[in-house]
């Protein structure tokens, strides 16, 4: 069955550093998505990514906060500057046109900012 | 606007015994449900789905699930639970055709005893 791939699985980074997640969609889905979990707390919805540009991002996803689909199996999530409340664990999605709002979920990269 | 609460954050079944899981939602419009299971160290798996088409809603591994509009409930539901049913369930809401930005509940953690 296709599946959602992510890595780092799991990274630790210093405050301030910049942080790349890396996400291999399903090859023919074409809405891309990051969320995240607070430990202890809800799955939050971050941005939603079609046809190379954000369709819609949450409060959360400010300017530290930036997507890529650098090629065209990649989908990239980078935190310029990292803050100790960044620290969750980060969900990359995809769902294709036929059910669009029926997403195939990875794995998560748990991001530790100490 | 819309959310799901769900009812319990822990649920202790025996093996053989039945599972009710509890969910309930709030939404402006005709909303689309979900149920999906998190398994340690693995990615959020859809166990079913609801989209306004039979409001009772079979999915994988013996889940099943009713849409109760006068209740605003979706609850969750296995005739005979199994060990390997034991993880994270959450209960998911969307508007349906209104984009794919999906509102998570917290979360019930179920444990499947001997």
């Amino acid at each position: 069955e296709p599946e959602v791939t992510q890595t780092p699985s799991h990274q630790v980074t210093q405050m301030g550093q910049e942080v790349i997640l890396r996400c291999v969609p399903i090859s023919n889905h074409l809405y891309f998505y990051w969320y995240r979990q607070i430990l202890g707390q809800k799955v939050e919805f971050l941005v939603s990514f079609y046809n190379n540009e954000i369709s819609e991002k949450s409060e959360i996803f400010d300017d530290q906060f930036s997507v890529e689909r650098p090629d065209g199996s990649n989908f990239t999530l980078k935190i310029r500057s990292t803050k100790l409340e960044d620290s969750a664990m980060y969900f990359c999605a995809s769902s294709g046109l036929a059910d669009a709002n029926v997403l195939t979920f990875g794995a998560g990269s748990r991001l530790t900012v100490l | 606007a819309q959310s799901v609460t769900q009812l319990d954050s822990h649920v202790s079944v025996s093996e053989g015994t039945p599972v009710l899981l509890r969910c309930n939602y709030s939404s402006s419009y005709s909303p689309s449900l979900f149920w999906y299971v998190q398994h340690p160290n693995k990615g959020l798996q859809l166990l079913l789905k609801y989209t306004s088409a039979a409001t009772l809603v079979k999915g994988i591994n013996g889940f099943e699930a009713e849409f109760k509009k006068s209740e605003t409930s979706f609850h969750l539901t296995k005739p005979s639970a199994h060990m390997s049913d034991a993880a994270e369930y959450f209960c998911v809401v969307t508007l349906t055709g209104g984009g794919n930005k999906l509102t998570f509940g917290t979360g019930t953690q179920l444990k499947v005893e001997l």
